[in-house]
């Protein structure tokens, strides 16, 4: 079974922090996303690789940048974490193709 | 603008009864998933659609793709408690997954 572990169930934070949101998936899945998802705006991607070291923006990535130095692990950084990014993140994995993607259970990160 | 609009966005019903959902789009997928998540966790896949008109059972649940790969439902049959849950369709195209909102399903005991 494809295991996606994201480091954190739940995180407090301040605003003005930089946040690390972490990612480790176990089987050798070449695509990983982030998302975020919020009441009634349902999943968005902020950001996706396709192999080490290279990432796309997704549809939301104002305030978030990543980073994949290996290909197992992909991180999610809030640069300086503002009230508004509030919300529950997912990761995923999938090998390249329309293949399912396999997803953490999430890190519901609170900024105050 | 949404790729994928899912109606209704929240569904109650009475165990045993049965239900439908739907998931719209104007745009053509390669695929199309259906996913369920519980509160607390993360998307699970239930099933993939990819022929245009094809159906797929699982157990009580039955999927249908449209002749034209753009829409899909979600049938129910004799709900239990243990269908709720936020459905999720997902259409795949360039390697990326475009998500509707969900259908929250609350099935009453």
């Amino acid at each position: 079974d494809v295991k996606v572990t994201q480091s954190s169930r739940y995180l407090v934070k301040r605003t003005g922090e930089k946040v690390f949101l972490e990612c480790v998936q176990d089987m050798d899945h070449e695509n990983m996303f982030w998302y975020r998802q919020d009441p009634g705006l349902g999943l968005r991607l902020i950001y996706f690789s396709y192999d080490v070291k290279m990432k796309e923006k997704g549809d939301i990535p104002e305030g978030y940048s990543v980073s994949r130095e290996k290909k197992e692990r992909f991180s999610l950084i809030l640069e300086s974490a503002s009230t508004n990014q509030t919300s529950m993140y997912l990761c995923a994995s999938v090998s390249p193709g329309d293949q399912p993607q396999h997803f953490g259970d999430g890190t519901r990160l609170s900024i105050l | 603008t949404q790729l994928l609009e899912q109606s209704p966005q929240f569904l109650s019903i009475q165990e045993g009864e049965n239900l439908t959902v739907y998931c719209n789009s104007s745009s053509v997928f390669s695929s199309l998933q259906w996913y369920r998540q519980e509160p607390g966790e993360g998307p699970v896949l239930l099933v993939t659609v990819v022929t245009g008109g094809e159906v797929k059972k699982l157990k009580r649940l039955t999927f249908q793709f449209g002749d034209a790969r753009k829409d899909s439902s979600l049938h129910i049959t004799a709900a239990q408690p243990g269908d709720t849950g936020l459905y999720l369709c997902a259409g795949a195209k360039d390697n990326r997954l475009a998500f509707g909102k969900g259908n929250q399903v609350v099935v009453i005991p």
